[in-house]
């Protein structure tokens, strides 16, 4: 059964920097490309990120880009999310998906980011 | 960036009847490799989107047959055949044709 863990998400100040985890089971997670979704509170799905299988490509929203850091460890069937200079906008579910068919098979249940002072 | 358009936002539906639930795209969303990378979630309260369909008309793993996709280029439809109590939640159609990935707005479901 394919699962998707996301953790590391909390309260975190304006400028300050948290690192989102997802861990992956279930599946091969080196053979495949993964997405991150964010959701604001009561808004709808914005796609923040996503890295192919063996890192070679990155893509960003432009929202995000500079500022955030997709990055995946095959070893460790875990994708990460680096993210800094958080403002107050970042607010949302962060939510992993397998990518698949140009969209996502398998989601997490999400982790929720708050940049609030 | 391609931008997404759903029509109704809202959409009120007596159970055991039809819902259909429309998606533009700003521009086309055929690939260079010859594919639509169009696909329909869902979203039900308090839970992870799901997916529905995949490239314009290809039901996921497990999802009924009464959920199905069509249409082509930059205009595409989702459609219950029958709306049942569980169907609730609001439906989003996605592109993955091209980076940045876009989403619709969001078209929320409900029982009249």
């Amino acid at each position: 059964e394919v699962q998707l863990v996301e953790s590391g998400g909390g309260l975190v100040k304006p400028g300050g920097s948290l690192r989102l985890s997802c861990a992956a089971s279930g599946f091969t997670f080196s053979s495949y490309s993964m997405n991150w979704v964010r959701q604001a509170p009561g808004k709808g799905l914005e796609w923040v990120s996503s890295i192919t299988s063996s890192s070679s490509y990155r893509y960003y929203a432009d929202s995000v880009k500079g500022r955030f850091t997709i990055s995946r460890d095959n070893a460790k069937n875990s994708l990460y999310l680096q993210m800094t200079s958080l403002r107050a906008e970042d607010t949302a579910v962060y939510f992993c998906g397998r990518a698949m068919y140009g969209s996502g098979d398998y989601w997490g249940q999400g982790t929720l980011v708050t940049v609030s002072s | 960036d391609i931008v997404m358009t759903q029509t109704p936002l809202s959409s009120p539906v007596t159970l055991g009847q039809p819902a259909s639930i429309s998606c533009r795209s700003s521009q086309s969303l055929v690939h260079s490799d010859g594919n639509t990378y169009l696909s329909w979630l869902q979203q039900r309260p308090g839970q992870p989107p799901r997916l529905l369909i995949y490239k314009i008309s290809n039901r996921f793993s497990g999802v009924p047959d009464r959920f199905s996709g069509s249409g082509a280029g930059t205009d595409f439809t989702l459609k219950i055949s029958r709306v049942e109590a569980e169907d609730v939640g609001v439906y989003y159609c996605m592109q993955g044709t091209q980076f940045p990935y876009t989403f619709g707005q969001g078209t929320k479901l409900e029982i009249k």
